[in-house]
């Protein structure tokens, strides 16, 4: 069965500088991974996702991941943070022959001015 | 509908009463999701229906709460002789095809 870990439940930064979140997943078959973030009294909404093709998927805000097989990885990464990137992000994969999604346990991203 | 949709938004209610909440998921997806999430807490799995399939209930925290979803639409969240800990925020998500997850904006609830 799939699995994913979020290291970090906590993720502080400064504005300006680079954010990585870390996120390791398990899965027996080539899965479809995503990105997903909650800002602060707001839903989850979709951040980025990988399904097929290019490794290097790029989202909203700045945001991309990149998906690497032999690492089992997919972290998200933006060059440069904005105070507007705090929030919670989860990270989450799905089998493509099971229809169900597994979340991590989310990171909290802190943005310092 | 376009989305998710839940309702109610903000559910307040007495110690020991029973509490129903609805998710009407996308039109068309086969995959519905209950999630709990507690004040500064991550995403609590709570259960998981894909189709026409025995319910996934192991996130389920007590046998106070249940689920039913009617004919592979409407989900609704039962929770029976409430406690003040089981105040959070209950999510709804559906996906088809182990796509995207889409999100309700929740249920609100306080137990008072």
């Amino acid at each position: 069965a799939q699995s994913v870990t979020q290291l970090g439940s906590h993720v502080s930064v400064s504005e300006g500088a680079l954010v990585l979140l870390r996120c390791n997943y398990s899965s027996s078959v080539p899965p479809y991974l995503f990105w997903y973030v909650q800002y602060p009294n707001q839903g989850l909404q979709l951040l980025l996702k990988y399904t097929t093709g290019a490794t290097l998927v790029k989202g909203i805000n700045g945001f991309e991941a990149e998906f690497k097989k032999s690492e089992t990885s997919f972290h998200l990464t933006k060059p440069s943070a904005h105070m507007s990137d705090a929030a919670e992000y989860f990270c989450a994969v799905s089998e493509r022959r099971d229809d169900k999604i597994i979340f991590g346990k989310g990171t909290r991203l802190h943005i310092l001015p | 509908g376009a989305g998710v949709s839940q309702s109610p938004s903000n559910k307040v209610t007495e110690k020991g009463k029973d509490v129903e909440l609805r998710c009407d998921p996308i039109s068309g997806h086969t995959a519905l999701y209950w999630y709990r999430q507690s004040l500064g807490q991550g995403l609590e799995f709570l259960i998981y229906f894909q189709g026409n399939s025995a319910p996934d209930k192991s996130g389920l925290p007590s046998d106070r709460f249940s689920a039913e979803r009617t004919g592979g639409s409407v989900s609704t969240l039962t929770i029976q002789r409430t406690q003040q800990e089981d105040s959070a925020v209950y999510l709804c998500a559906s996906s088809s095809f182990g796509k995207e997850a889409f999100f309700g904006q929740g249920t609100r609830l306080t137990v008072v």
